[in-house]
């Protein structure tokens, strides 16, 4: 059973580019969320999906950013129109009950 | 605030030494857990403890609970250099579906 994928795992865009950044959760689960991580940080929770549907997105920036986890594919968060402070590790995580696992990551560098 | 903190936030040791990390929260726990994330890795779970456990083995790790100090502690007995990592405590606090995370104890292991 494979874990968590992401991809890319970077990816590098310049100010103003749009980012796609992708998440195959684990077989079976269908619980799908998103956390940012800045340098020396730790993660900070941004959104939480269900298949079709947003449960929470409280920890989403209210413009450029969005996040859709269809019937089929993976689930995709899309940052538009990036600026230098998105510059961060995105993971994703899925769940079917008590564990989130989480994905390797994609490290966004915005120029 | 509903999150754990780990104490100490940083610590070194050699190699065979045991490593003791600390956890303390405000809210009530469901199930508190323990992750660890190497540097520049996705996150990986450790060990989950209920909150009606106060006590758990998973090979070289030792968790306890102590719900009445809202506090838990992790072991990592005969501690190897690939035990080098940040850890991090995290429950889903006051019934929501996100991980909310503290900085950390980041944990070098000298060879």
């Amino acid at each position: 059973n494979a874990g968590v994928m992401q991809n890319p795992r970077h990816l590098v865009r310049r100010r103003g580019q749009e980012a796609r950044l992708r998440c195959s959760p684990m077989k079976g689960h269908s619980h799908v969320y998103w956390y940012r991580q800045l340098p020396e940080e730790g993660l900070k929770f941004m959104v939480y999906l269900q298949k079709e549907n947003i449960i929470d997105e409280s920890g989403m920036p209210k413009e450029r950013f969005s996040a859709e986890f269809p019937k089929e594919g993976p689930s995709i968060l899309r940052i538009q129109q990036v600026v230098r402070g998105d510059s961060a590790a995105y993971f994703c995580a899925s769940s079917l009950a008590d564990t989130q696992y989480f994905g390797p990551g994609t490290r966004l560098t915005v120029l | 605030s509903q999150q754990g903190e780990e104490d100490p936030q940083a610590l070194s040791i050699q190699e065979g030494e045991n490593a003791t990390m600390n956890c303390s929260y405000k809210t009530s726990i469901n199930n508190l857990q323990w992750y660890r994330q190497n540097s520049g890795r996705g996150l990986v779970h450790l060990i989950l403890i209920r909150s009606n456990e106060r006590e758990k083995h998973s090979g070289r790790l030792r968790v306890t609970l102590d719900t009445s100090k809202k506090s838990s502690s992790l072991l990592i007995t005969a501690s190897r250099a690939a035990d080098t990592a940040s850890y991090f405590c995290t429950d889903l606090w006051g019934g929501s579906e996100k991980l909310v995370f503290g900085k950390g104890t980041k944990l070098t292991v000298n060879p």
